[in-house]
């Protein structure tokens, strides 16, 4: 069981937006604003889509976005497009001895 | 560019040895906080361990304590973890990956992973 929660799967349409949340803790995601997301292909490098809970690597596009509100982070992939389909995993700082906790992973699916 | 390659995962017995290898190019080594990240088959990421720039910090997940090393060649720009008493439960996907710099705490370079499978 991961330390974050995240739901198995999300589905879309294109063009619609989907959200994906990721719960943790005070002692993690509550507790820091050191929240980071990723994009990752099945047999390829994940990549880094979100930092610092809401800030976006150059070269991410805008339809990438996301918050957080006490334990719960969110992703939200808007006007989503065939690319995007993709397992998409939250990360959280969790203290200098647990340093870094990370999600179970969810799976986009472009309908 | 920057790339992270992954080598020396494979089949090994419980209780056995393997060493992963993760050649940077593009990024130096010695810049950067490095980390192993592992996915077990059909389960979420665990952090494993990390190194410092200068190669003398290191911290280990308490499922790895006293059974992985990691250690890294900056002149080879090349990082290392020795797995050691293997056991089943450690049979995953390897990735390493680099701290982004600056005061943040997430990964902006990964590897493609190496996979580890422990079985008799």
């Amino acid at each position: 069981q991961s330390a974050l929660t995240q739901p198995r799967s999300v589905s879309g349409s294109p063009g619609q937006s989907v959200t994906i949340s990721c719960t943790g803790t005070s002692s993690d995601v509550g507790g820091y604003n050191f929240v980071s997301w990723y994009q990752h292909y099945p047999g390829k490098a994940p990549k880094l889509m979100i930092y610092d809970v809401n800030k976006r690597p150059s070269g991410v596009p805008d339809r990438f976005s996301a918050s957080k509100t006490g334990n719960t982070a969110s992703l939200t992939i808007s006007g989503l497009q065939a690319e995007d389909e993709a397992d998409y995993f939250c990360c959280s700082y969790a203290g200098s001895y647990s340093l870094v906790v990370f999600g179970g992973g969810t799976k986009v699916t472009v309908l | 560019e920057v790339q992270l390659v992954e080598s020396g995962g494979g089949l090994v017995q419980p209780g056995g040895s393997l060493r992963l290898s993760c050649a940077a190019s593009g990024l130096t080594l010695s810049s950067y906080w490095m980390h192993w990240v592992r996915q077990a088959p059909g389960k979420g990421l665990m952090w494993v361990s990390r190194i410092s720039l200068d190669g003398y910090k290191t911290n280990y997940a308490d499922s790895v304590k006293g059974r992985f090393t990691v250690s890294k060649d900056n002149a080879k720009n090349t990082m290392y973890l020795q797995m050691d008493s293997l056991r089943a439960e450690d049979t995953a996907v390897y990735y390493c990956t680099g701290e982004s710099p600056g005061d943040r705490v997430d990964f902006g370079y990964w590897g493609q992973g190496t996979l580890v499978t422990v079985s008799s």
